[in-house]
């Protein structure tokens, strides 16, 4: 079965600073990623998906990922961060395989605090 | 849009109660998802459907819970009886096909004292 890896329960930056947050994914087949942003006591929305057309993906607010085919890695980051930015970030993988490839594997989240 | 919608967004109950979660998709999707979310577990899908059909239901917890879509525009997730160990936030999702980015209600936070 395949997984999603976040390292990092709880990342704290200070504003204005680089934002990295790590998700490493476990499937064998080319896989479709995703990084979610949850904001307090509100659902999850779509930073930016990764779906083999370029390596690099920018997403919204600010935020971009790069696919490491090498690293099996779809890290998230952010050239400057702001206090808005205080969020649970989710990395998910689609599954691409069989009949199944509905469902979203969910990282166990990471939690940014970005300080003033 | 409204986007995807969920009653009620707070829900506190004792033991033994029956609790129903009701979720409205996102109008023209035809692929809807309930999932769970606790600290222990994360992120967890519950059950998918697709144009109302119930097409995965492995991950429901046990036969305590079931859930219904009668129609493209509603959705029920029905706990009975509750337990404490249900106490979650619970998400509805839509997308317009099964492949594409899934919409995500804002939740209703269970308790079950």
């Amino acid at each position: 079965a395949q997984s999603v890896t976040q390292l990092g329960s709880h990342v704290s930056v200070s504003e204005g600073a680089l934002v990295l947050l790590r998700c490493n994914y476990s499937s064998s087949v080319p896989p479709y990623l995703f990084w979610y942003v949850q904001y307090p006591n509100q659902g999850l929305q779509l930073l930016l998906k990764y779906t083999s057309a370029a390596t690099l993906v920018k997403g919204i607010n600010g935020f971009e990922a790069e696919f490491k085919k090498s690293e099996t890695s779809f890290h998230l980051t952010k050239p400057s961060a702001h206090m808005s930015d205080a969020a649970e970030y989710f990395c998910a993988d689609r599954d691409t395989s069989g009949g199944s490839n509905y469902k979203l594997t969910f990282g166990k989240g990471t939690l940014l605090t970005v300080n003033p | 849009d409204a986007g995807v919608i969920q009653s009620p967004r707070h829900e506190v109950t004792e033991m033994g109660q029956e609790v129903t979660l009701r979720c409205k998709p996102i109008s023209g999707h035809n692929s809807l998802f309930w999932y769970r979310q606790t600290m222990m577990r994360g992120l967890e899908l519950l059950i998918y459907f697709n144009n109302n059909v119930p097409i995965d239901d492995s991950g429901m917890p046990e036969d305590r819970f079931s859930a219904k879509m009668p129609n493209a525009s509603f959705s029920t997730l029905k706990i009975q009886p509750s337990e404490p160990r249900d106490s979650a936030v619970y998400f509805c999702a839509s997308s317009t096909t099964r492949y594409n980015e899934q919409f995500f209600g804002p939740g209703t936070r269970l308790t079950v004292l």
